[in-house]
């Protein structure tokens, strides 16, 4: 049963152009969801939260989209740079902060 | 140092082998986590800590895997009689006190042959 899905195995867009990622869940008990960004033989690096309460947060080039409706979420880079690709892993959590579900992730590469 | 620390970060273990995996949260979190990452996948919840009270093992895969963090710090992963299913990367993590943002570690890579 997977409650956090990112379909798109990978994505490739050109330096300068937007990425963005897409993640959608299940359950409506989610309230908090985050990104992480995780480089090869590292662990996952936080990058980007958002929380129920919001439907966008913004933190330099990093923005993330919530549509609790469609219980899905974005994330969008702009511009993209070739130090951005990485494996990108969608997250969700309860609001408990008892524990975090993760996607399959998205290998993005950034080319020039 | 100032992240989460893993050691060892690989480890060859034969299969029936019982390993242990060490993490050094960073300083002041409250809030330790053990996280399963099979190839191809996203972390999987193992367990959760709060300083030294195990809360939540709902995700340890069998009873031969066993946590502790005796003194609200340091925790070990300890897995009994390995099996060649328990080849996986795992990654410790820790947060403040009531914040759903987790810092991870590096990793452990267990490969068991």
């Amino acid at each position: 049963d997977q409650q956090v899905k990112q379909n798109s195995p990978s994505l490739s867009v050109q330096e300068g152009r937007i990425s963005i990622l897409n993640c959608d869940y299940t359950n409506s008990m989610f309230d908090y969801f985050l990104w992480y960004k995780k480089y090869p033989a590292e662990g996952p690096t936080f990058l980007i939260s958002i929380s129920s309460i919001k439907d966008k947060n913004e933190d330099g080039r990093f923005t993330v989209f919530l549509n609790k409706s469609a219980k899905h979420l974005s994330l969008h880079i702009v511009p993209s740079q070739p130090g951005d690709s990485a494996v990108y892993f969608c997250a969700a959590d309860t609001g408990t902060a008892s524990k975090l579900t993760f996607g399959t992730g998205t290998r993005l590469q950034v080319t020039l | 140092g100032a992240g989460v620390s893993q050691s060892p970060r690989y480890k060859v273990a034969k299969r029936g082998q019982d390993v242990a995996l060490r993490c050094d949260p960073i300083s002041g979190h409250v809030s330790l986590f053990w996280y399963q990452q099979a190839l191809g996948q996203g972390p999987e919840f193992l367990t959760y800590f709060q300083n030294e009270a195990q809360l939540d093992k709902s995700g340890l895969p069998s009873d031969r895997f066993f946590a502790e963090r005796p003194e609200g710090s340091v925790s070990t992963l300890k897995i009994q009689r390995t099996q060649q299913e328990d080849s996986a990367v795992y990654l410790c993590a820790s947060s403040p006190p009531t914040s759903g943002m987790a810092f991870f570690g590096q990793g452990t890579r267990l490969t068991v042959v």
